[in-house]
């Protein structure tokens, strides 16, 4: 019974590595968002998606940040030859409606370091 | 542009004892304000929303807040704190008007006290 989840939980890449991060969201949720939490910080807006449209692309820091959502369930942050300062947590949610006022489901996250 | 305060980096209180948790907000228009709760190694968990209505919001696990207009604030309350409320707790705020993208505060430690 399905929460959101996400894969993985903790990844260690070395700068300049490519990494990608997975998120499955609620079955049927329509809205789903990427966060960035770094540490002592609440989350920090990445990028939504409506289904498989994504909507906003404000939050991404960089063009090395791409997130996909192919077909309106599973999503996936890539994150181009990483920096040092992408070190975070990453957080995925999901929520039922569209531009909603329902809460929002996390995931666990995925904590990423680069060395 | 819409932002979120919570001033408190952490929070101490013994059980047994009242809880509150402080937020206050800024948006252009009316808002949407929202509480999380993230336990270690755990995503954020929703605990309650006011959106309209009734001042005092009632949610999970006995919390509650009040939404006050002229103080623009939005405290998170429980009358009894319990050691199983120690986490990380989070104010939110989305402006009705604006944009569907949620801000979030920086987070406020609790700590309950056997």
């Amino acid at each position: 019974g399905a929460g959101v989840s996400q894969s993985p939980r903790y990844k260690v890449a070395k700068r300049g590595q490519d990494v990608a991060l997975r998120c499955d969201p609620i079955s049927g949720h329509v809205s789903l968002f990427w966060y960035q939490q770094a540490l002592g910080q609440g989350p920090e807006f990445l990028t939504y998606f409506q289904n498989e449209a994504q909507l906003d692309k404000s939050g991404l820091p960089s063009d090395r940040f791409f997130a996909e959502r192919p077909e309106g369930s599973v999503s996936t942050l890539k994150i181009q030859r990483t920096q040092q300062e992408d070190s975070a947590v990453y957080l995925c949610a999901s929520s039922l409606a569209s531009g909603s006022l329902d809460e929002q489901f996390f995931g666990p996250g995925t904590r990423l370091t680069v060395l | 542009a819409q932002s979120v305060a919570q001033p408190e980096d952490q929070v101490n209180v013994a059980e047994g004892n009242p809880l509150t948790v402080k937020c206050t907000y800024s948006v252009s228009g009316n808002p949407y304000l929202f509480w999380y709760v993230q336990y270690p190694n755990r995503g954020l968990q929703f605990l309650l929303k006011y959106i309209t209505g009734d001042n005092l919001v009632k949610g999970s696990y006995g919390f509650e807040a009040e939404f006050n207009k002229s103080q623009t604030s939005f405290h998170l309350k429980k009358p009894s704190a319990l050691v199983s409320d120690s986490a990380l707790y989070f104010c939110a705020v989305r402006d009705r008007g604006g944009s569907y993208i949620p801000t979030f505060g920086r987070g406020t430690s609790l700590i309950v006290h056997p």
